[in-house]
């Protein structure tokens, strides 16, 4: 009974391909996000949701879209991979009203495009 | 806009003894919440402790607590009687109280030597 759950965990695939991660938390958590996680190590912030509508958009190439088809579900998809995008996604979820939880993160996808 | 900072990269420790990790934040917000977690080489992202800007004492959680100095703006991790399953990297985070957004710091990588 996996709390935040991603597939795949492994993608290899190619420049240009195109991929899609998808995300299910089972929680009952009304905000879900996506971090990209590079080979430094360093967690950054890519898109967050609140049920079902899109409240954070950072600074990412529009190769990445983002869709939540209902509030348990945050998919990731990836046009036209480049080798820049190797790194690991995270997903994760929150209450809002919730706060001192904090954040509960699914396993983590590694991307490598080669 | 919120900024954590880690300076240490990597730490030693003995078995046993105390290790504190340095966690010091930036924000113009008058309320937040301050986490901290840990990801050990298997990649997952655990949630450990978690302090609010206007909570009264500092956090414990078994054998970590947090040293909240909230004029010097720090937020350092205690992790006492360290175990070899403690080795891993710790990240610090933070998020205002309105603010969905998590930031991480760069994360210290801790190791515990038998």
């Amino acid at each position: 009974d996996t709390a935040v759950s991603q597939t795949p965990k492994y993608l290899v695939t190619q420049m240009g391909n195109d991929k899609s991660i998808k995300c299910e938390q089972n929680l009952g958590h009304d905000t879900m996000y996506w971090y990209k996680q590079d080979s430094k190590k360093f967690l950054k912030i890519m898109f967050s949701y609140n049920n079902k509508e899109l409240i954070i958009n950072e600074t990412v190439p529009n190769r990445f879209s983002p869709k939540s088809p209902d509030k348990a579900h945050l998919n990731l998809h990836i046009n036209s991979l480049e080798l820049g995008d190797s790194a690991v996604y995270f997903c994760a979820s929150s209450q809002s009203d919730r706060g001192r939880d904090g954040y509960t993160f699914g396993s983590g996808t590694r991307l490598t495009v080669v | 806009a919120q900024k954590i900072t880690q300076t240490q990269p990597g730490m030693f420790v003995q078995e046993k003894e105390a290790v504190t990790l340095d966690c010091t934040y930036d924000t113009s917000d008058p309320s937040y919440g301050l986490f901290w977690y840990k990801q050990p080489s298997s990649g997952e992202m655990i949630f450990l402790i978690y302090q609010g800007s206007y909570d009264q004492q500092n956090a414990t959680e078994g054998r970590y607590s947090l040293n909240f100095q909230k004029a010097r703006k720090s937020a350092n991790l205690v992790i006492s009687a360290s175990q070899l399953g403690d080795s891993a990297m710790y990240f610090c985070a933070m998020r205002g109280i309105n603010d969905y957004k998590l930031s991480f710091g760069a994360g210290t990588t801790v190791t515990v030597r038998a």
